[in-house]
């Protein structure tokens, strides 16, 4: 079964540029996440989806901050403009509800560097 | 919101030696996650614990949810060196749709 797919692997940019990543779950899977990582620091949840809803968007800064999931399937993470302090690796997952808990799997993750 | 401590923060061990890491909430969750990341990859999930109590194993890896609710630990027996990562604990609330809060991870070192 194939994993989470994400791209680009690798990203650097100047401040007050834009970025997109792309996330592509794994097959069936209806809730998607993606999580900000900063250095030394554990995966903090940006924006949870259920299908094309979002279920959770409260820690995403919306100001510059913009995620969608159009059909339910893949997912694109904007960044609009960059600041030095979204240098971080951006990791999606995808899940699905085994009955007790929700089984969460990540893709590589996206690196991002803001100079 | 909630907020978890994961200690120690890293660990330089001897292969072959027991490891011992913990995580405390101040708060309760219903489920409690062990994940170890590799450099470069995505977190992986080891064990996943989903009662007061519950002691889980899978391999040489141990995980018990703690009787408060607000903690857990893990356990690795015998050390080897691809044990080397990071090991982040996530506590998860059924009436929160399945959103993991994660600790800020205990970084092992296994020296051969």
């Amino acid at each position: 079964e194939a994993g989470v797919a994400q791209s680009p692997r690798y990203k650097i940019i100047e401040k007050r540029q834009s970025v997109a990543f792309w996330c592509n779950p794994i097959s069936g899977h209806a809730t998607l996440y993606w999580y900000q990582q900063i250095l030394g620091q554990g995966p903090k949840l940006l924006i949870q989806f259920q299908n094309n809803g979002v279920v959770d968007d409260s820690q995403l800064p919306k100001d510059r901050f913009s995620a969608e999931r159009l059909k339910g399937v893949d997912s694109t993470l904007k960044i609009q403009p960059a600041k030095l302090e979204d240098s971080a690796v951006y990791l999606c997952a995808s899940s699905f509800w085994t009955g007790e808990s929700d089984t969460q799997y990540f893709g590589p993750g996206t690196r991002l560097t803001v100079l | 919101g909630q907020q978890l401590n994961q200690s120690p923060q890293s660990m330089f061990i001897q292969e072959g030696e027991d490891v011992s890491m913990n995580c405390t909430s101040s708060s309760i969750f219903n489920t409690w996650l062990w994940y170890k990341q590799d450099p470069g990859e995505g977190p992986v999930l080891l064990i996943a614990l989903y009662k007061a109590g519950e002691l889980t194993s899978n391999g040489r890896l141990t995980a018990q949810f703690g009787i408060t609710r607000k903690d857990s630990f893990l356990n690795i027996s015998a050390s080897i060196p691809s044990d080397v990562g990071i090991y982040f604990c996530a506590g998860q609330l059924r009436t929160n749709a399945g959103k993991s809060t994660f600790g800020d991870g205990t970084t092992l070192t296994v020296k051969p």
